[in-house]
């Protein structure tokens, strides 16, 4: 089954829009971590935001903020002040504890605009 | 935060051969690194489990005889794609957690395979 569902396989975007990528995610475990990560077209992964399960808070890290839904299982990531840098694919992961390994979502391709 | 490094970025062998690719922690030991197989547009697949000092852990689908992985010390796993075929042409990547049980992976930067 599907861990990590991300249902966006192309967003174009105007440059210094906001974006939100959505992802959803399936688990039974209570303790996981949910990430993001950046691929640009040299295909290294950039980490961009981490979020776990216990935290209340949602995750920011400069641009970059978690919109964290526990209820619904939703990792959104949301962009603010899109760059033509950030045109690249990007992944939602998830990390179940007991199982350590990194799962991840079918990834999005993000196009920012001029 | 922590580098993982991983050599080499591209590769071209023949049909029969083999390749080895290394992945390595340069800054921290990593008793767990995790390959990774992705195909053009498509998302990072887990092939295995590297656990130093012991068996590596497959995932369901993956031929473990035709994908070694060995991992020999705490800062070094490497992948062995034995009698590679042109349907093995694919990005190879490692990843390794600074904390086996929580937090990021660090990537490599990958290796690119192509067989011709």
């Amino acid at each position: 089954a599907q861990k990590i569902t991300q249902t966006q396989p192309g967003m174009f975007v105007q440059e210094k829009e906001a974006v939100t990528l959505d992802c959803t995610y399936d688990t039974s475990d209570q303790s996981y971590g949910l990430f993001w990560y950046k691929q640009p077209s040299s295909g290294e992964m950039i980490f961009l935001i981490y979020q776990g399960s216990y935290d209340e808070q949602n995750a920011t890290e400069g641009r970059y903020s978690l919109n964290f839904q526990k209820a619904r299982k939703s990792a959104n990531l949301v962009i603010s002040a899109s760059q033509l840098g950030d045109s690249a694919m990007y992944f939602c992961a998830m990390r179940e504890w007991g199982a350590q390994k990194l799962v991840f979502g079918q990834g999005t391709r993000l196009t920012i605009n001029p | 935060g922590a580098v993982v490094s991983q050599h080499p970025s591209w590769v071209i062998c023949k049909s029969g051969t083999s390749v080895k690719i290394e992945c390595r922690s340069l800054d921290f030991q990593a008793t767990t690194m995790f390959w990774y197989r992705q195909f053009p547009k498509q998302s990072l697949m887990l092939m295995a489990t590297s656990n130093e000092g012991s068996k590596a852990t497959y995932e369901q689908g993956v031929e473990k005889d035709k994908f070694l992985i060995n991992h020999a010390s705490l800062t070094l796993s490497t992948l062995t794609v034995t009698s590679a075929h042109p349907e093995d042409s694919s990005f190879y990547i490692c990843s390794a957690p600074l904390d086996p049980g929580a937090g990021e992976l660090f990537f490599g930067e990958g290796s690119r395979l192509t067989v011709l």
